[in-house]
């Protein structure tokens, strides 16, 4: 079945470390976003991608990169995690054709302690 | 100015009833339109979208463009209280970049 997913869903880390957000799609799309978001509050669009090897920072400033060395997977890393950076993150995909929406994996909840 | 605009609720509605949702936004440029219904916790949930002037139906749910206006709205018939949950407008700007830009949604509550 096609569809998108993100690993983990939830992870709890001490200040400092070192994570990387998985994110996966079996739908063959070539657009894939990453969007943060606190509880009760909007979405905002913080790295985005064409296709492999491409990838652009979003609207809302963030210190995670990412990459896209496969058309699938779209990793979110953070280098140093700060209390700050507890938050959703959510992962997203979707066609060129413009009748078409993105469509999000599960989300992963992220707890900087 | 935000790309897109939505009343935050609580819209509060009886079981039955009609739900009537609305949105704005300010890019002209923008082509394509969505509801997302999003349940607490949950990711969002792509439920309609619609790109031409006029109406679009899909069983209980009616999406609305005026681009001249620059409005969106979507209506739910005979509201379940499963229908309570935050539902967000989202654009797609396809010439820029194709990014879809959220509004910070309406929660709904269907009472029983």
């Amino acid at each position: 079945e096609a569809d998108i997913y993100q690993t983990p869903r939830y992870l709890v880390i001490g200040t400092g470390k070192k994570i990387t957000l998985e994110c996966s799609q079996t739908m063959g799309h070539d657009k894939m976003y990453w969007y943060q978001q606190d509880p009760g509050m909007e979405l905002h669009l913080i790295h985005y991608s064409y296709g492999v090897n491409s990838t652009e920072k979003g609207d809302l400033s963030s210190e995670s990169t990412v990459s896209r060395i496969r058309t699938e997977h779209f990793p979110l890393t953070l280098e140093s995690a700060r209390p700050s950076h507890t938050s959703q993150y959510l992962c997203a995909s979707s066609e060129w054709n413009r009748g078409t929406g993105a469509f999000f994996g599960q989300g992963t909840r992220l707890t900087v302690v | 100015q935000k790309e897109v605009e939505q009343n935050s609720g609580p819209l509060s509605v009886p079981e039955g009833a009609i739900a009537s949702l609305n949105c704005t936004y300010s890019d002209r440029g923008s082509q394509s339109f969505f509801w997302y219904r999003q349940y607490s916790g949950k990711s969002p949930e792509l439920i309609m979208f619609i790109y031409s002037n006029g109406d679009k139906e899909d069983g209980r749910f009616t999406a609305q463009l005026n681009k001249a206006s620059q409005y969106v709205s979507l209506l739910i018939r005979d509201s379940q209280p499963s229908d309570s949950a935050t539902y967000l407008c989202a654009v797609r700007q396809v010439d820029n970049f194709n990014k879809f830009y959220f509004g910070s949604g309406t929660k709904l509550n269907v009472k029983p």
